[in-house]
């Protein structure tokens, strides 16, 4: 089955203790990205990989690095987490052939920083 | 400025009435593709559509139709008949083709809470 997993789901955690969220699709994609959805924003890009060593930054990366060793996983990393980065995180994944242009979601990670 | 505007924030509306979500957005790419995504309470994304910018027919899955016109830049979303599952935030979304930079890129709106009561 294709999917985007993304682990953990749930996470609370402190201010300054650092953490990953893993990323990890089984569809070849070449794309992959981050987004943060809060309230009343919608969904917001953080970063976006076009593919293994590529990485760039979205909208809003500030207080998050990535890293893109490998083709099928894309973790988001928070070397000091602050209480701003509460929020909903989903990963994305796409292929780049042609007109499919078509992203998918993984399930969310809800992350609260106390 | 935004690319994607959803203007309307919240809509409630009663079990079996149509309603109609708008969506707006702005690009200067002659390839691009609108998207819209279910966010139903349980927090997951679900893919509804993808039109292309080459591609204006209106189309219709069940009790969803989109109507897209280049012409006013909208992209708007109607459930027929609506259903309390019909309940959750709906999000229309942009990705430019023309700039390999932003290739793939999804530019959200805000998002439009649709509430049906029974």
């Amino acid at each position: 089955e294709a999917q985007v997993t993304q682990n953990p789901r749930y996470l609370i955690t402190v201010t300054g203790k650092k953490l990953t969220v893993t990323c990890s699709q089984n569809m070849n994609h070449e794309y992959m990205s981050w987004y943060r959805q809060d309230p009343g924003l919608g969904l917001r890009q953080i970063y976006y990989s076009m593919n293994v060593e590529v990485t760039d930054k979205g909208d809003v990366p500030e207080g998050y690095k990535v890293s893109r060793k490998e083709k099928r996983n894309f973790p988001l990393i928070l070397e000091s987490p602050s209480p701003n980065q509460t929020s909903l995180y989903f990963c994305a994944s796409r292929s780049r052939t042609g007109y499919t242009d078509t992203q998918y979601f993984g399930p969310g990670t809800r992350l609260t920083v106390l | 400025a935004q690319k994607v505007t959803q203007a309307q924030t919240e809509i409630s509306v009663v079990e079996k009435e149509d309603v109609t979500l708008d969506c707006v957005y702005e690009t200067r790419d002659t390839t691009y593709y609108l998207f819209w995504y279910k966010q139903p309470p349980s927090g997951e994304l679900v893919f509804l559509i993808r039109r292309n910018s080459f591609d204006e027919q209106n189309e219709i899955s069940g009790r969803y139709s989109w109507n897209f016109q280049k012409s006013t830049s909208s992209f708007n979303f109607t459930i027929t008949a609506s259903q309390v599952v019909d309940s959750a935030v709906y999000f229309c979304a942009l990705s430019e083709a023309d700039r390999g930079s932003t290739l793939g890129r999804l530019y959200f709106g805000r998002g439009t809470q649709l509430t049906v009561w029974p």
